[in-house]
């Protein structure tokens, strides 16, 4: 692979379940990024990692958790779904935290019902 | 509050240039990324300032005054492909990225 993955593409969920979405980087980037994007309000920073063992809270952080085990893999977890998580989810990554250029992932759309 | 402002649409002929204006008001400055969005795309990296400024880059140009909190995009000799949200994003005091809600522009033949 060459980038940034991610997955699923998309996923339909019952509220209350809990979900995983998967985010592998090969660029040996140090800094990785959880967005959501919803219409008219641009991506907002869910949870980020500065480098791998360390993660942060963004803007949006309540119901959503991460884990940084390694440099490649940031995976997001929804504990407990709810219909206000329906949204694009992205994933990004870039060199070092804030003044790299990030590279995103092709997203998961994500629909709780 | 931080904040990032910018249109929410514009609409421009084919060939023709257009500029998308940025104002943002964030808790310190460490940069001012623009990003170009196809529909149902993931972002693409298009400019990055931190000084005041013009860059140039091919067909578009990015432009920051620090002391007015101002950005711009510009594209020239505008095409089809163009036809995308641009979205302007500001790294913080915390190196984070604050986004705006993007600009879709619509090119029209």
């Amino acid at each position: 692979i060459a980038g940034i993955t991610q997955a699923p593409t998309s996923q339909i969920l019952a509220a209350g379940r809990r979900m995983t979405l998967r985010c592998t980087q090969d660029m040996r980037h140090n800094a990785m990024y959880w967005y959501r994007q919803d219409l008219g309000l641009g991506l907002r920073l869910i949870h980020y990692s500065n480098t791998a063992g360390t993660t942060g809270k963004g803007e949006v952080p309540d119901g959503y958790s991460v884990s940084r085990a390694n440099t490649d893999d940031f995976p997001l977890t929804l504990a407990s779904a709810v219909p206000s998580q329906t949204s694009v989810y992205f994933c990004a990554s870039s060199r070092a935290l804030g003044v790299n250029e990030q590279f995103f992932g092709p997203g998961t759309r994500l629909t709780v019902l | 509050g931080q904040n990032i402002d910018q249109p929410t649409e514009m609409t421009a002929t084919e060939g023709a240039i257009v500029q998308i204006n940025c104002t943002y008001q964030t808790s310190g400055f460490n940069g001012l990324f623009w990003y170009q969005q196809h529909a149902g795309e993931a972002p693409t990296f298009l400019s990055y300032n931190v000084l005041d400024g013009l860059e140039e880059k091919g067909r578009f140009s990015s432009f920051l005054s620090r002391s007015k909190g101002y950005s711009y995009l510009l594209l020239k000799e505008l095409q089809m492909k163009d036809s995308a949200s641009y979205l302007c994003a500001v790294t913080d005091s915390n190196y984070q990225l604050i986004w705006g809600a993007g600009t879709k522009l619509i090119i029209k033949p």
